[in-house]
Order: C-alpha cells, then sequence, then structure tokens
C-alpha cells in the first residue's frame, strides 16, 4: 500500500530565508502533485510532476521530482509572508486497473514570521 | 465560473439529522471525488466516481455515509443520522483522468467545501 510522509508537518520561519519540505512515498509512482490550502480554504494545485528529475517553478517556490528516490521537494527561496499556508504532496497510486487515485501526505503547515 | 462549486458552504444540523451536500464538477471532467477533512488533516479520502459509476468507497466509511452521480454529472453526498464525529469539511474534486499509455494525467481541481457542523 502506497504511504506518503511528508516532512517537517509543521514549519515556522522567517520572512527572506529559504527552506524545503520534503515527501517521500513508499512505493514505485510516476505523478506527484503539490497543492497549498490557506485557512478555511480549499486546495489549490501549485505543481504537477510528471518524471523523474522534473522541476517547476513559480515565484518563490520549486518543486522537483526524484522517481529513484521517491523523493519530491518543495523549496522556498526568501519566503513572504503571503506564502504562510499548508503545502500537500499527493502520489497517484500504482497501476491497479481503473482505481488509480490521490495518496496524500498529512501537510506541513508554513507560517512565515516578519 | 466554470470551476467547481460545490453546496452548500456551511451546514449546521443537530446530531441524528440527515444532512446532502451537493457537488457541480467541471462540465468535461469525468472523474468526481469526496473528500473528509477535520483541522489540522489532510483530505481523507471517502469515494469516488467515474462518470455514473462509483468506483470505491473507503473501507473507513460509515453505511450512513451514501454518495450518487446518477447522470455522470453533479453528484450528492448524504450523512444520516448525523454524530457529532462527522463535523468536518467536505470537500469535491473533479478531475479529467485519462490513460493512454506513457501520458495519463490525475490532476484533482477542488470546490471550495461544505462546513458541516454536528451539535
Amino acid at each position: 500500500e502506497l504511504k506518503v510522509e511528508q516532512n517537517p508537518l509543521f514549519l515556522s520561519m522567517q520572512e527572506g530565508k529559504n527552506y524545503t519540505i520534503y515527501c517521500n512515498y513508499s512505493t514505485t509512482s510516476d505523478r506527484l502533485y503539490w497543492y497549498r490550502q490557506d485557512p478555511g480554504k480549499s486546495l489549490e494545485s501549485l505543481f504537477v510532476l510528471l518524471s523523474n528529475g522534473a522541476v517547476k517553478q513559480e515565484g518563490r517556490l520549486m518543486a522537483s521530482l526524484d522517481t529513484k528516490a521517491r523523493l519530491s521537494t518543495l523549496h522556498i527561496t526568501a519566503a513572504v509572508h503571503d506564502l504562510s499556508a499548508t503545502y500537500f504532496c499527493a502520489v497517484v497510486s500504482p497501476p491497479a486497473g481503473n482505481n488509480r487515485k490521490l495518496i496524500w501526505g498529512l501537510g506541513t503547515s508554513l507560517a512565515v514570521n516578519p | 465560473d466554470t470551476g467547481v462549486s460545490q453546496n452548500p458552504r456551511h451546514k449546521i444540523t443537530k446530531r441524528g439529522q440527515n444532512v446532502t451536500f451537493r457537488c457541480d464538477p467541471i462540465s468535461e471532467h469525468n472523474r468526481l471525488y469526496w473528500y473528509r477533512q477535520t483541522l489540522g488533516q489532510g483530505p481523507e479520502f471517502l469515494t469516488y466516481f467515474q462518470n455514473e459509476a462509483q468506483l470505491e468507497k473507503s473501507r473507513l466509511l460509515s453505511d450512513r455515509f451514501s454518495a450518487e452521480r446518477p447522470k455522470g454529472s453533479f453528484s450528492t453526498l448524504e450523512i444520516q443520522r448525523t454524530e457529532q464525529g462527522d463535523s468536518a469539511m467536505y470537500l469535491c474534486a473533479s478531475s479529467s483522468v485519462w490513460d493512454r499509455g506513457f501520458s495519463s494525467s490525475y490532476e484533482q481541481y477542488f470546490g471550495p467545501g461544505t462546513r458541516l457542523t454536528v451539535t
């Protein structure tokens, strides 16, 4: 059974600093997604990573995927307060007929302080 | 607006009452998912449909929960005899799942959620 682990689960950082959130998964998968959720709001798709070595960047966020290590990272550069949110990674479950679906991590709650 | 919509956005009910939520997915999407989320947790999978067929239901899901997607478009989630532990945000998501050889997409688009409070 595919399991997805994120760490850290809570992260408090200062504005201007850099940090990385990690997402490990337990079995082979070829698709990984990062989502953002603001408090009391729904989830917003950030990145879709489709192949080994994929790297995507949007503003101060950069996501990468290493399918051999079963690891994705979400790197935050020069954090600003607006990035405060919970970040989830989700991995597509291994092929099983028609029932592939997303398996979710617990999320990383990020607070960026002045 | 062509995103996923959910109604109602908020529902307060007394324990023991039945509630029904509706989700309207993005129109061309063939898959529809229901999740439950409590404070500080990730989305907990409840069930999903491909077109009108319910393909999977979580083993954790009580038989008080039922979902339908009768015409492969909108879906309803009903909770019977609500309990205080049912208080949560109920999220609906849709996706256009296609799988052609090495190409596939499972990206899910979420609605705003229905926040249920059971008193």
